[in-house]
């Protein structure tokens, strides 16, 4: 049975950084092909896909907000990190972490449940 | 950057009916497309990818199709587990992954 559970915290302040974790069973990240992912959706708007980490150690970040975003894997612990850096109340968000399944394929075939976080003073 | 269309943003239907939701791309995509369900409190579940193969153990009742700028996903009988939000996604490349804005199928 394949999980992914993301962990961080609630509330942020603006100019913070966000560092999440996601923590997943059921399959290695040493396998090929394999990526997880970090995917957020704000109150009301669309998902944006923000970063994946390959089995491989390549990693992808969405351009628009690259230079924010840093995305860390350690196969051996089975966990993801994400670190968002000058938060703003723009990013206020219920984060996701998915598994990309397939090498050459970028849909997402297992997602956490989601941890939301609210960036205010 | 490739921009989605999905619509409809509501679909109000009844159990039993078959109900389309579109997902228009502004370039091609080569059949690059994915729909998803989310219920809330719930983690997204894939249920169609490569515009139209159906992720394995989803019902039967969900289809994908489409091609080119323009997808549909159909749901042929609705159950009253179907009533959820739909998004779609494309992921054309790499760093080229966006989805929809959401559809939420409510019961009439």
């Amino acid at each position: 049975q394949i999980t992914l559970e993301e962990s961080g915290p609630t509330l942020v302040e603006p100019t913070q950084t966000l560092t999440l974790t996601c923590t997943f069973s059921g399959f290695s990240l040493s396998s090929s092909g394999v990526g997880v992912a970090w995917i957020r959706q704000p109150p009301g708007r669309a998902l944006e896909w923000l970063a994946t980490v390959y089995w491989d150690d390549d990693r992808h970040y969405n351009p628009s907000l690259k230079r924010r975003l840093t995305i860390t894997k350690d196969a051996s612990k089975n966990q993801v990190g994400l670190t968002v850096t000058d938060m703003d109340p723009e990013d206020t968000a219920t984060y996701y972490c998915a598994r990309r399944p397939v090498m050459g394929k970028y849909y997402f075939d297992y997602w956490g449940q989601g941890t939301p976080v609210t960036v205010s003073s | 950057d490739i921009q989605m269309t999905q619509s409809p943003s509501t679909l109000s239907a009844s159990v039993g009916d078959r109900v389309t939701i579109t997902c228009r791309v502004s370039q091609f995509i080569d059949g690059r497309l994915a729909w998803y369900q989310e219920k809330p409190g719930k983690a997204p579940k894939l249920l169609i990818y490569g515009a139209s193969t159906l992720e394995s153990g989803v019902p039967s009742r969900f289809s994908g199709s489409g091609s080119g700028t323009e997808f549909t996903l159909t749901v042929s009988s609705l159950q009253p587990n179907d009533f959820a939000t739909y998004y779609c996604q494309q992921y054309s490349s790499h760093l080229s992954i966006t989805f929809g804005q959401g559809t939420r199928l409510e019961i009439k």
